[in-house]
């Protein structure tokens, strides 16, 4: 079974902290994706990265950053937190390109006060 | 206009009901992918589909690539299967996934 891991299920930050967040597959995939999950705004693409060390801007990057270094590991890094930036957020993986499975971790709800 | 709609947003049913939930989109696309939501859980993929109909065990999805219309039916539905659906097809000018904002359903016992 594809396993997509993120560091934790609960976070909570103060406005201004640096937050990271990060996410573990155990698969080999290529691709990882973060998405931030609000209500009644469904998923929402922040980053993607389709190659190690390699990062793509998705629908919302603003405020946010990412780092692949090693493929297995995608993390996301709020610079500074903003109460906007609270929220679920998501990391999936994918096998290679084309059309593949999309395989998501557990979530993490950031609460940033 | 979005360019994915699901119907209905929120859906109660009793145990035992057949259950249909829609998702129309406007782009064409090389895939489409339903993916289940438990409260406070993570998403899991049910079907990824590109082409007329899939089934695994209660749940079918179907496809009508010339509509543009996915449907996602459970059969004899049960409290377990609470949860929200969410349709999300790959396509576009970027060939990338959009999500549809989701179908709540509550099943009651």
């Amino acid at each position: 079974d594809v396993k997509v891991t993120q560091s934790s299920r609960y976070l909570v930050k103060r406005t201004g902290e640096k937050v990271f967040l990060e996410c573990v597959q155990d698969m080999d995939h290529e691709n990882m994706f973060w998405y931030r999950q609000d209500p009644g705004l469904g998923l929402r693409l922040i980053y993607f990265s389709y190659d190690v060390k390699m990062k793509e801007k998705g629908d919302i990057p603003e405020g946010y950053s990412v780092s692949r270094e090693k493929k297995e590991r995608f993390s996301l890094i709020l610079e500074s937190a903003s109460t906007n930036q609270t929220s679920m957020y998501l990391c999936a993986s994918t096998e290679g390109q084309g059309v593949s499975e999309q395989y998501f971790g557990p979530g993490t709800r950031l609460t940033v006060t | 206009k979005n360019e994915v709609e699901q119907s209905p947003q929120n859906l109660t049913a009793q145990e035992g009901e057949f259950i249909t939930i829609n998702c129309s989109y406007s782009v064409g696309i090389s895939a489409l992918h339903w993916l289940q939501q438990h409260p406070g859980g993570g998403i899991v993929s049910l079907f990824m589909l590109s082409s007329g109909k899939k089934k695994h065990g209660r749940l079918i999805a179907t496809i009508n690539i010339q509509e543009k219309h996915s449907s996602l039916h459970i059969t004899a539905s049960h409290p377990r299967d609470s949860a929200v659906y969410i349709c999300a097809p790959r396509g576009g000018r970027d060939d990338k996934i959009i999500f549809g904002k989701g179908t709540r359903l509550h099943i009651l016992p």
